[in-house]
């Protein structure tokens, strides 16, 4: 089974400061990566994902991720935060067969200060 | 266009009682998903339909269960809630095949006393 883990429950960052929130996950044959947003009393927001093809990811509100297969890594980058981004992150994945159930990491929560 | 809608927004049942939640997944997507989300935890998977069929189950009791209509409206029903099932309860709609993004709905916040 698929499993997600995210190594930081709590990531706090200064306001326009660079961010990186860490994602790895089980190996699979073929997996598909997803980054999603949340903010308070809403749902998730799909911020980007990885299918196929060119490792590096970019998606929206300036967010991008890597996906490194030999460290089976899916890190999630903002060069540089704003007060808005504070907001909780989900990193998911899923594979081909598996009637669309993604795995979802435990979260990090980003908090950006002024 | 309508997101997902989900009804309601806020539950609040006691042990032992029977909650039924509510999805209407965006015009066209004929998938739908729930999951469950814990405080402080990442969602949990519990189902999946697609064309009315179950499609995927996660591994939740079956005390839990769903069903899609003709519209592709879906209802999560819940028997004989425990304290454990305080939740938010979100259900995300997407189209045909895996690597469709799924869109999901605002959720709804079950409290059991």
């Amino acid at each position: 089974a698929q499993s997600v883990t995210q190594l930081d429950s709590q990531v706090p960052v200064f306001e326009e400061a660079p961010v990186e929130l860490r994602c790895n996950y089980s190996s699979s044959v073929s997996v598909y990566l997803f980054w999603y947003v949340q903010y308070p009393n809403q749902g998730l927001q799909l911020l980007l994902k990885y299918l196929s093809g060119s490792t590096l990811v970019k998606g929206i509100n300036g967010f991008e991720a890597e996906f490194n297969k030999s460290q089976t890594s899916f890190h999630l980058r903002k060069p540089s935060v704003h007060i808005s981004d504070t907001a909780e992150y989900f990193c998911a994945a899923t594979s081909s067969g598996s009637a669309r159930q993604l795995t979802f990491g435990s979260g990090t929560q980003l908090t950006v200060l002024p | 266009d309508a997101g997902v809608t989900q009804s309601p927004t806020h539950l609040i049942k006691t042990r032992g009682q029977q909650v039924t939640l509510r999805c209407s997944p965006i015009s066209g997507h004929k998938s739908v998903s729930w999951y469950q989300q814990v405080l402080g935890q990442g969602p949990q998977f519990i189902f999946q339909y697609y064309e009315k069929e179950e499609r995927g189950r996660g591994n939740f009791p079956d005390r839990f269960s769903a069903r899609q209509f003709p519209n592709y409206s879906s209802e999560l029903n819940v028997n004989a809630l425990l304290l454990g099932d305080s939740a938010l309860y979100l259900c995300a709609s997407s189209l045909v095949g895996v690597t469709n993004e799924q869109f999901f709905g605002p959720g709804t916040r079950l409290t059991v006393l």
